[in-house]
């Protein structure tokens, strides 16, 4: 398997403009969760997904941010409208339904917003 | 809630000498423990985890770590620093989730530079 795949791998957008981050799962991983890392606040859990079904959301910042996992193999994660403080490396990660198991992530978007 | 401390957020080492990266827990339930690396520019890896069973864990790259209880403690340790090893290293705990699977909880991490 070709592992967690995030696009773009790297995003510059100007404050107030819309910008969509993509993960592809690990094919057959019941869960997929979106982190954000950052300098001074490390690495935070911002939504999970159980089966495509978002669970806890908890950890989205504020409205600006939405999650979607349309099917099995796509999730996004979208802020509108984009602000500096934005700024960060997000990771997408997707395990299996099993106990004793770890979260596979992927490569990160480095997200600018300027 | 579940939570992980990392003492030093920085580590300097020589090569060849001993590695010790020190991560606490608190958990209101037997956790689930996690070490992951991650290098520049890279996601994260899993270096080793504990869940059950035997407390002295061994992972990849000639790591391990010890779960102990009664310090709620599982430190990294490698024997001997390479050059290779630089890198960034976070604890994670997990209380587990309904259904099984996992949410892990980082610590703020430990940059590990190895010097000649």
């Amino acid at each position: 398997d070709a592992g967690v795949i995030q696009s773009p791998r790297h995003e510059v957008t100007e404050m107030g403009q819309e910008v969509t981050l993509r993960c592809k799962p690990i094919s057959g991983h019941d869960y997929l969760f979106w982190y954000r890392q950052t300098m001074m606040r490390g690495l935070e859990l911002l939504i999970y997904f159980n089966n495509n079904v978002p669970i806890d959301d908890s950890g989205m910042p504020e409205d600006r941010f939405s999650a979607k996992m349309p099917n099995a193999s796509f999730s996004t994660l979208k802020i509108q409208p984009s602000e500096p403080r934005d700024s960060a490396v997000y990771f997408c990660a997707s395990s299996p339904w099993t106990e004793n198991t770890e979260a596979f992530f992927g490569q990160g978007t480095r997200l600018t917003v300027v | 809630a579940q939570s992980v401390t990392q003492l030093g957020s920085h580590v300097s080492v020589s090569e060849g000498a001993l590695v010790l990266l020190r991560c606490n827990y608190s958990s209101s339930v037997p956790p689930y423990l996690f070490w992951y690396v991650q290098y520049p520019n890279q996601g994260l890896q899993l270096l080793l985890k504990y869940t059950t069973g035997a407390t002295l864990v061994k992972g990849i790259n000639g790591f391990e770590a010890e779960f102990k209880k009664s310090e709620t403690s599982f430190h990294l340790t490698k024997p001997s620093a390479h050059m290779s090893d630089a890198a960034e290293y976070f604890c994670a705990v997990s209380e587990g989730l309904t259904g099984g699977g996992n949410k892990l909880t980082f610590g703020t991490g430990t940059q590990l530079k190895v010097e000649l």
